[in-house]
């Protein structure tokens, strides 16, 4: 089945411990990309990345690092988590057409991050 | 980015058609309409996308205006599974902005 999954779907942590939220997809994609979504905030990008060692910055960047060292993953690092990191993430992926915008972006089904 | 407008929730009663509006005056001419909706407890799924033509699949239809400042999502029958948040988003490359959306109730 052609999915996007994320691990842990649900984590409690404290302030300043890094943490690392995977992200995998089995569609040979080479788009993928983080987002946040908050309350009255709507869904925000974080970062993106075009294919393997290709990644850029979204709309949020701050306080996150991301890696692309194979085309299925993508995990999201928090290094330093804060309060303000509260928030549901979603991993997606796609195929990358270039320019234009004809292709489906695939979700996961979102990790829910608690600072403390 | 192109900016989408749509009203902010909508009801609609079971087994009726829902028609989700969207504005998009500043459309460009190289903008794909997409539209997305996130289920309760779930990521956002793709629902339907067009550029100039009206479009059908099996989950719902896409009316576009001539002038493409607009666009209309079709949910044919509606049923209680349909609830959600729509988002109507302008594309022109990999990149998704989510605006607010319309959360859709469908009442029995």
């Amino acid at each position: 089945e052609a999915q996007v999954t994320q691990n842990p779907r649900y984590l409690i942590t404290v302030t300043g411990k890094k943490l690392t939220v995977t992200c995998s997809q089995n569609m040979n994609h080479e788009y993928m990309s983080w987002y946040r979504q908050d309350p009255g905030l709507g869904l925000r990008q974080i970062y993106y990345s075009m294919n393997v060692e290709v990644t850029d910055k979204g709309d949020v960047p701050e306080g996150y690092k991301v890696s692309r060292k194979e085309k299925r993953n993508f995990p999201l690092i928090l290094e330093s988590p804060s309060p303000n990191q509260t928030s549901l993430y979603f991993c997606a992926s796609s195929l990358y057409r270039g320019a234009g915008g004809t292709n489906e972006q695939f979700f996961g089904p979102g990790t829910r991050l608690t600072v403390l | 980015d192109a900016k989408t407008t749509q009203p902010n929730s909508m009801e609609s009663n079971e087994e009726e058609p829902v028609h989700l509006p969207c504005n998009h005056s500043t459309i460009s001419g190289t903008d794909y309409i997409h539209w997305y909706r996130q289920l309760p407890s779930q990521g956002p799924e793709y629902v339907i996308h067009g550029l100039t033509s009206n479009v059908n699949n099996r989950m719902a239809s896409l009316a576009i205006a001539e002038d493409r400042k607009s666009s209309t999502l079709i949910l044919h029958r509606a049923t209680l599974r349909d609830a959600a948040v729509y988002y109507c988003i302008l594309r022109n490359n990999n990149d998704m902005r989510f605006g607010a959306g319309t959360r859709l109730t469908v009442k029995p």
